[in-house]
């Protein structure tokens, strides 16, 4: 079965680093997706990611967050000057795109990251 | 503003019992209701889902009611079992747009043997 993969599953960063949250989304799809998940919150939306550029985005992703489609299999998250508010548990989601009749959202398992 | 907002927070049902959840959305351009199930260490998967154009969508143990008048959703668990102890989120989407899932706080469901 098709699956979202990330890389790495965990990472530690110092704070004022930069990080560079890697993903895989299924092949297929069309719509790709950051959220991010704060130790027992809810699952919040960063970004949309479609036609090589972003087509949605919230108050979350300010400057200091960037995403890239390098090539045509990868999907990155770049977080500039890491803070120790921005660790959480980063999920990327791919879904097919318009058209279909299957909007489903595939989540990939996170990547924890942690910032000291 | 919270667009999706849940409750209960967490919920303990015994084995056999009815587990119900529920959600109340803001926006009426929603027309996409998905549930999500979370395992801890794993990702959200997608449970089930609702479009609006019906009230009650069912699959095996999970039904969803949707009531479009009063903006309010809620997920039934029938004869919960233990494996179904994990985290619910509900959310909300304008369908196949490519807009992001919004996502209620989630419910941490126990299921007790």
């Amino acid at each position: 079965e098709p699956e979202v993969t990330q890389t790495p599953s965990h990472q530690v960063t110092q704070m004022g680093q930069e990080v560079i949250l890697r993903c895989v989304p299924i092949s297929n799809h069309l719509y790709f997706y950051w959220y991010r998940q704060i130790l027992g919150q809810k699952v919040e939306f960063l970004v949309s990611f479609y036609n090589n550029e972003i087509s949605e985005k919230s108050e979350i992703f300010d400057d200091q967050f960037s995403v890239e489609r390098p090539d045509g299999s990868n999907f990155t998250l770049k977080i500039r000057s890491t803070k120790l508010e921005d660790s959480a548990m980063y999920f990327c989601a791919s879904t097919p795109g318009f058209g279909t009749a299957n909007t489903e959202a595939f989540f990939g398992q996170g990547t924890r990251l942690t910032v000291v | 503003q919270q667009q999706v907002k849940q409750s209960p927070q967490s919920l303990i049902v015994q084995k056999g019992g009815i587990s119900i959840i529920n959600c109340a959305y803001e926006n009426t351009a929603f027309d996409y209701f998905p549930w999500y199930q979370q395992f801890p260490g794993k990702g959200p998967a997608l449970l089930i889902a609702i479009r609006p154009d019906v009230s009650e969508k069912k699959e095996g143990r999970f039904t969803i009611s949707f009531n479009k008048s009063a903006k309010q959703f809620s997920l039934h668990i029938m004869d919960s079992q233990p494996g179904d102890s994990a985290t619910y989120f509900c959310a909300a989407e304008i369908f196949n747009s490519g807009y992001a899932l919004n996502f209620g706080k989630g419910t941490s469901l126990l299921v007790t043997p």
